[in-house]
C-alpha cells in the first residue's frame, strides 16, 4: 500500500520561504511523477506542482515564479519550496501521486495534508 | 487559461441517483477524473478517464463525458456520500485544473 506523509512547519512568517517535505512509502519516488497540491481553508484544490525523477518538474503557471519541487530518491522523498509567502498561501498542503500516464493524469494516492498558516 | 465550472451545491434523497456536472471548453476531448472530499480527508479518486473506477469504488459511481461537459452519477445514493466531489482534467497550457467542487447534500 502507497503511503505520503507531509512534514514541515505550520506557522510561517510572511515574504518567508515554506519548505515541505513528503516522505513516501510502498513506491518508489524513482517511479512516477509526484505533485503538490493546496486547498486553502473552505476552498477548492491548487495543483502547485510536481516532479519526475528523470528531472522533469513543471508548476502551476499562476505560482511558477515562487516555486521549487525536487525529489531525493536516497530518501525516497521530495519536497516542495516556496518563495515569498503571504496569507494568500495560508491552506492545507497535500503531496500526491500523480499526474498518472495511465489514470488520465489523475492522481491516485494522496497524503493527509498538514495545514500551513502564514502569519506575523 | 482552461477553467472548469462545477455547481456549487447539489441536494439527492436517500436511494436517488445524484448528477454532479463539470463543464469546461471541449472537455470531451480530453480526459475527466473526479474526486471525493469529506470533511477532514483527503481527497480520494473515485472516477478516472471519464469513466473507469479505481479498485475499491463502489459500481454506484459511475462517469460520462461529452462536448462540453463531463458528469459524475452516484446511483441509490447513501448519506455516506455526502461529500464535496471536484473535477480534474489535463490542459496542455494548464495542465493540471481542477474545477470548484460540488457539495453533495443527501437529504
Amino acid at each position: 500500500q502507497v503511503h505520503l506523509q507531509e512534514s514541515g512547519p505550520g506557522l510561517v512568517k510572511p515574504s518567508e520561504t515554506l519548505t515541505l517535505i513528503c516522505t513516501v512509502s510502498g513506491d518508489s519516488v524513482s517511479s512516477y511523477y509526484w505533485s503538490w497540491i493546496r486547498q486553502p481553508p473552505g476552498k477548492g484544490l491548487e495543483w502547485i506542482g510536481f516532479v519526475h525523477n528523470i528531472g522533469s518538474t513543471n508548476s502551476n503557471p499562476t505560482l511558477r515564479t515562487r516555486v521549487t519541487v525536487s525529489v531525493d530518491t536516497s530518501k525516497n522523498q521530495f519536497s516542495l519550496r516556496l518563495a515569498s509567502m503571504t496569507a494568500a498561501d495560508t491552506a492545507v498542503y497535500y503531496c500526491a501521486r500523480g499526474p498518472r500516464d495511465g489514470y488520465s493524469q489523475a492522481f491516485d494516492y494522496w497524503g493527509q495534508g498538514t495545514l500551513v498558516t502564514v502569519s506575523s | 487559461s482552461y477553467e472548469l465550472t462545477q455547481p456549487p451545491s447539489v441536494s439527492v434523497s436517500p436511494g436517488q441517483t445524484a448528477s454532479i456536472t463539470c463543464s469546461g471548453d471541449k472537455l470531451g476531448d480530453k480526459y475527466a477524473c473526479w474526486y471525493q472530499q469529506k470533511p477532514g480527508q483527503s481527497p480520494v479518486l473515485v472516477i478516472y478517464q471519464d469513466n473507469k473506477r479505481p479498485s475499491g469504488i463502489p459500481e454506484r459511481f459511475s462517469g460520462s463525458s461529452s462536448g462540453n461537459t463531463a458528469t459524475l452519477s452516484i446511483s441509490g445514493t447513501q448519506a455516506t456520500d455526502e461529500a464535496d466531489y471536484y473535477c480534474q482534467a489535463w490542459d496542455f497550457s494548464t495542465l493540471v485544473v481542477f474545477g470548484g467542487g460540488t457539495k453533495l447534500t443527501v437529504l
